[in-house]
C-alpha cells in the first residue's frame, strides 16, 4: 500500500479565516513534506520532517504553520493567508531522506 | 546546484504512437532518477524510478534508463494511449551531502488523441 491520503479535497477561506490542512500515510515512512504546486509549474518544497522532527523550512511565510503530531500524521495550519497562496497543497512521504516520495492527492486552496 | 531539464510541452500525439520525453540531469555525484505523472486534477504519482547507473526503470509500459554518460534519463513508450495525457515529471534526488530536495523538471504535457 503506497497511499497518502490528504483532507479536505478542496478549501475555500477567506483572509482572516484560520484553517488545518491535514495528510496522513500508514507506510511507516519517517519523512514527511508540504509542497505547494501553482498551475503548470512543479511543485515547490515547503517543509521537511524526518522522525517526527521539523528538518527544513524552504522560507515560508509564518502564517503557515506546519505540525506533526506523531509518524503517521502531518498537519498545515493556515492563518491569515493571501489570495497569491491560492493552490493545490501536496503532501509527501518517503521511508528517509533520498528515498522516492509517494504523494497524496493534494488540497486545492482557494484564498479569497 | 542540481537541476533537471525537459522537452518543453505540449507534446500532441495519436493513439499508439511512439512516445519519448527527453529529461536530462545536472547533480554532484550519483542521484536516484524519477519519472512521476500528474493526471488532471490529481496529485503526483510515482511512474518509475532508477538509482544507478545503466539501471532501467518501468513500469505500465513507460520505460526510462539512468545514462550516466550523458546525464539523461529519457522516457518512452511504444504505444500510448489516450488515458495517457498527463503532465509528466522528471525529478532527481542526490545520494549525497545535505541537499536531500527533489529537484523537479518543468512538466511535460502529453495529449493523446484517439
Amino acid at each position: 500500500d503506497t497511499e497518502v491520503t490528504q483532507t479536505p479535497k478542496h478549501l475555500v477561506m477567506g483572509m482572516t479565516n484560520k484553517k488545518s490542512l491535514k495528510c496522513e500515510q500508514h507506510m511507516g515512512h519517517r519523512a514527511m513534506y508540504w509542497y505547494k504546486q501553482k498551475a503548470k509549474k512543479p511543485p515547490e518544497l515547503m517543509f521537511v520532517y524526518s522522525y517526527e522532527k521539523l528538518s527544513i523550512n524552504e522560507s515560508v511565510p509564518s502564517r503557515f504553520s506546519p505540525e506533526c503530531p506523531n509518524s503517521s500524521l502531518l498537519n498545515l495550519h493556515l492563518h491569515a493567508l493571501q489570495p497569491e497562496d491560492s493552490a493545490l497543497y501536496l503532501c509527501a512521504s518517503s521511508q528517509a531522506y533520498r528515498f522516492e516520495q509517494y504523494f497524496g492527492p493534494g488540497t486545492r486552496l482557494t484564498v479569497t | 546546484g542540481d537541476s533537471v531539464t525537459q522537452m518543453e510541452g505540449p507534446v500532441t500525439l495519436s493513439e499508439e504512437a511512439f512516445l519519448t520525453i527527453n529529461c536530462t540531469y545536472t547533480a554532484t555525484g550519483y542521484p536516484s532518477l524519477f519519472w512521476y505523472v500528474q493526471y488532471p486534477g490529481e496529485g503526483l504519482q510515482l511512474l518509475l524510478k532508477a538509482t544507478k547507473a545503466d539501471d532501467k526503470g518501468s513500469n505500465k509500459g513507460f520505460e526510462a534508463t539512468y545514462r550516466k554518460e550523458t546525464t539523461s534519463f529519457h522516457l518512452e513508450k511504444g504505444s500510448v494511449q489516450v488515458s495517457d495525457s498527463a503532465v509528466y515529471f522528471c525529478a532527481l534526488s542526490p545520494l549525497e551531502g545535505s541537499n536531500y530536495k527533489l529537484t523537479f523538471g518543468k512538466g511535460t504535457l502529453l495529449t493523446v488523441n484517439p
